[in-house]
């Protein structure tokens, strides 16, 4: 089936170490994006891609880092340097028409949390 | 800051009631309004949408509203189920802007 995957569901990790949060999409779609969700707000955008080896940096990017190596595969990096990294991630895709309309589809979401 | 919101954040329904949900933007020039619903857990999945030289839209058990006089967007679900509790987001989209706004969310939760 296609879809967007995100992995792991749940994750914790100790401060001061960085992680890395799976994104891949069999859609074919050219854009992807990382989000995210804290309790009470609405999606924060952290980065996004349009195109293969090239991504612009959201609202919230720093504390966090992404490659576009392939279509399929958008992974986010969390590292040390993000404060207050316990959040809940989602990653999403578009074609680039959708992207310019909006219709996103969105992964599963990751959670993590710092301990 | 967000310039899109939502006017409450919680909102309880009887079963079979319609529910209204709102949302305020800000940015005039945002021409593309989404709504978006998101379950217990899992990621947000689009419902409906409308482009701001409408005014309403149908789809199935929902509608969605645009005043672009006030700024202000609502969905409406009919004959509102158990099935319809989540969270319910609205976003904006600017002409060649590719991301997306969100609003912070309203929590509808249905009452048996």
């Amino acid at each position: 089936d296609g879809g967007i995957t995100q992995s792991p569901k749940y994750l914790f990790r100790k401060e001061g170490q960085n992680v890395t949060l799976s994104c891949e999409q069999n859609l074919n779609h050219d854009a992807m994006y990382w989000y995210r969700q804290d309790p009470g707000q609405g999606l924060r955008l952290i980065y996004y891609s349009q195109i293969v080896n090239d991504f612009q940096k959201g609202d919230i990017a720093e504390g966090y880092s992404v490659s576009r190596e392939k279509k399929e595969s958008f992974p986010l990096t969390v590292t040390s340097a993000q404060k207050n990294p316990t959040a809940f991630y989602l990653c999403a895709s578009s074609t680039l028409a959708g992207a310019n309309t909006g219709e996103l589809f969105f992964g599963e979401g990751s959670r993590l949390t710092v301990l | 800051g967000e310039s899109v919101g939502l006017h409450l954040p919680t909102l309880s329904v009887q079963e079979g009631d319609n529910s209204i949900i709102n949302c305020a933007y800000s940015n005039s020039a945002s021409d593309y309004f989404i709504w978006y619903k998101q379950e217990s857990g899992k990621g947000p999945q689009f419902i409906i949408d409308i482009r701001s030289n409408m005014d309403k839209r149908q789809g199935q058990r929902v509608t969605v509203l645009l005043n672009k006089t006030v700024k202000h967007l609502s969905l409406q679900i009919a004959a509102t189920q158990p099935g319809d509790s989540a969270v319910y987001f609205c976003a904006e989209n600017s002409p060649n802007d590719y991301k997306l706004s969100f609003g912070a969310g309203t929590t509808v939760t249905v009452r048996a």
